[in-house]
């Protein structure tokens, strides 16, 4: 079945550093796939997602562009602030439910001032 | 964005009772409503989608009996987690649609964690 692996956390930055989380899946098809965030005592929110290959997604300084050749969507950030501290999920989305989401582990990522 | 409410955020039973965990869309209607279990530092896992007055359709292992839904209401959704066992503590996300089957971007409630004594 479709699965999504990531990068195990937890990842400690210092601000201002160049983030990257890994993010690679496996699927039939063609999935949709997407980076979802969430933020302490929050629930998750959409931060980006690309659907189809060599799409970039693009939110909030955070970039992911879906490499089909790779089967990867990896996260990145040039500068990280404090306030990105938070879970990251990668997912994906396939098959004939498009709004069901494979989820992969989530990275929890701590920025230090 | 739209909101997407759970309630209780955390409750705390004795074996051998139900819990049910009420998921709302506060500010649009959702013909659709995932949930998901999630265990400490692992991923979410899909549990059942709720459609609303239909019967939900729960994925390959979950126990329908165990794990009651009922989405009577194109804002409401509710698990009931049924005599509960020690096991079944977790930490339950729900997500609703704003579009229609297939369509919409999802919205997720903040979480509501289970521990059963």
């Amino acid at each position: 079945g479709d699965s999504v692996t990531q990068m195990e956390g937890p990842v400690t930055l210092s601000e201002e550093a160049f983030l990257t989380i890994n993010c690679t899946y496996t699927a039939t098809g063609y999935p949709s796939l997407f980076w979802y965030v969430q933020y302490p005592g929050e629930g998750l929110q959409l931060l980006l997602k690309a659907t189809k290959a060599d799409d970039k997604g693009s939110n909030k300084g955070f970039e992911a562009t879906y490499r089909k050749e790779t089967t990867s969507f990896h996260l990145e950030k040039g500068s990280v602030q404090v306030s990105d501290s938070a879970v990251y999920f990668c997912a994906l989305s396939g098959g004939r439910g498009a709004q069901k989401l494979v989820f992969g582990q989530g990275t929890r990522l701590t920025i230090n001032p | 964005g739209a909101v997407v409410s759970q309630h209780p955020s955390w409750v705390i039973c004795k074996s051998g009772t139900s819990v049910k965990i009420e998921c709302r869309s506060l500010d649009f209607q959702a013909t659709t409503m995932f949930w998901y279990r999630q265990f400490p530092k692992q991923s979410l896992m899909l549990m059942a989608t709720s459609n609303e007055g239909s019967k939900a359709t729960y994925e390959q292992g979950v126990e329908k009996d165990k794990f009651l839904i009922n989405h009577a209401s194109l804002t409401l959704s509710t698990l009931t987690v049924t005599s509960a066992h020690p096991e079944d503590s977790s930490f339950y996300i729900c997500s609703a649609s704003n579009g229609g089957a297939n369509t919409g971007e999802l919205f997720f409630g903040e979480g509501s964690r289970l521990t059963v004594l």
